[in-house]
């Protein structure tokens, strides 16, 4: 089946430094999501990715997704320690009969030290 | 405001029980799913619904069922709770015709001794 592995499992940084998250799946996808879980809450959708290539921004945050559609990173700078919290990816699968399903990453817990 | 809302948010339980987690949402949406979240393996979907009457397995299903009897509920049960099963709970549902984003409830933290 359809896996989606994301790296790392860990990121610590210092407050300002800038962070990276990648994922990638097995197979191509139709579009792909980022969530972000602060500690003791619940996911909250960020953004969806949807065209090969396609980039967006929200404020600090960048969100790529690759041409062949099989991958995509969240890239943020100059961390806050707001940004604390685990990033999921998580992508949908293109065709097949997973419609509405979503694959989830492991996420990133990300750790920001003022 | 629509919403999802999660029942028991905290509860222990002993080895061999049945326990039954509730998952509510009033944003009338079609799709429903359950995942667990253990520390390394990120969201796990149990088990998931597109609809009333519908229900499917998903990665992590056994020892564990659901039922939708109506849009709004699905509850999922743990037949007879292992150790195993000790886990954070994550209900979640999403709009058929909408862009398959997936709004979450609190969570039900599950401890079973």
């Amino acid at each position: 089946g359809q896996q989606v592995m994301q790296i790392p499992q860990y990121q610590h940084v210092q407050e300002g430094e800038d962070f990276t998250t990648y994922c990638n799946s097995s197979t191509t996808l139709s579009n792909i999501q980022w969530y972000k879980q602060r500690p003791g809450g619940h996911p909250v959708f960020l953004i969806q990715l949807v065209k090969s290539g396609e980039v967006k921004k929200q404020k600090r945050l960048t969100f790529q997704f690759g041409e062949a559609k099989k991958n995509s990173s969240l890239h943020i700078t100059a961390t806050q320690t707001t940004d604390v919290g685990t990033y999921f990816c998580a992508g949908l699968n293109a065709g097949g009969t997973s419609y509405g399903k979503l694959t989830f990453g492991q996420g990133t817990i990300l750790t920001v030290h003022p | 405001d629509a919403e999802i809302t999660q029942s028991p948010r905290h509860k222990i339980t002993e080895t061999g029980r049945q326990v039954t987690l509730a998952c509510h949402q009033t944003w009338n949406h079609n799709n429903m799913f359950w995942y667990r979240q253990d520390l390394g393996h990120g969201l796990r979907l149990i088990h998931y619904s597109y609809g009333v009457q519908d229900t499917n397995k998903g990665e992590v299903s056994d020892g564990y069922s659901v039922s939708r009897s109506n849009t709004e509920d699905l509850p999922l049960t743990l037949e007879s709770a292992a150790s195993s099963q000790t886990s954070v709970y994550f209900c979640a549902s999403s709009d058929l015709a909408a862009t398959d984003t997936q709004y979450f409830g609190p969570g039900t933290r599950l401890t079973v001794l």
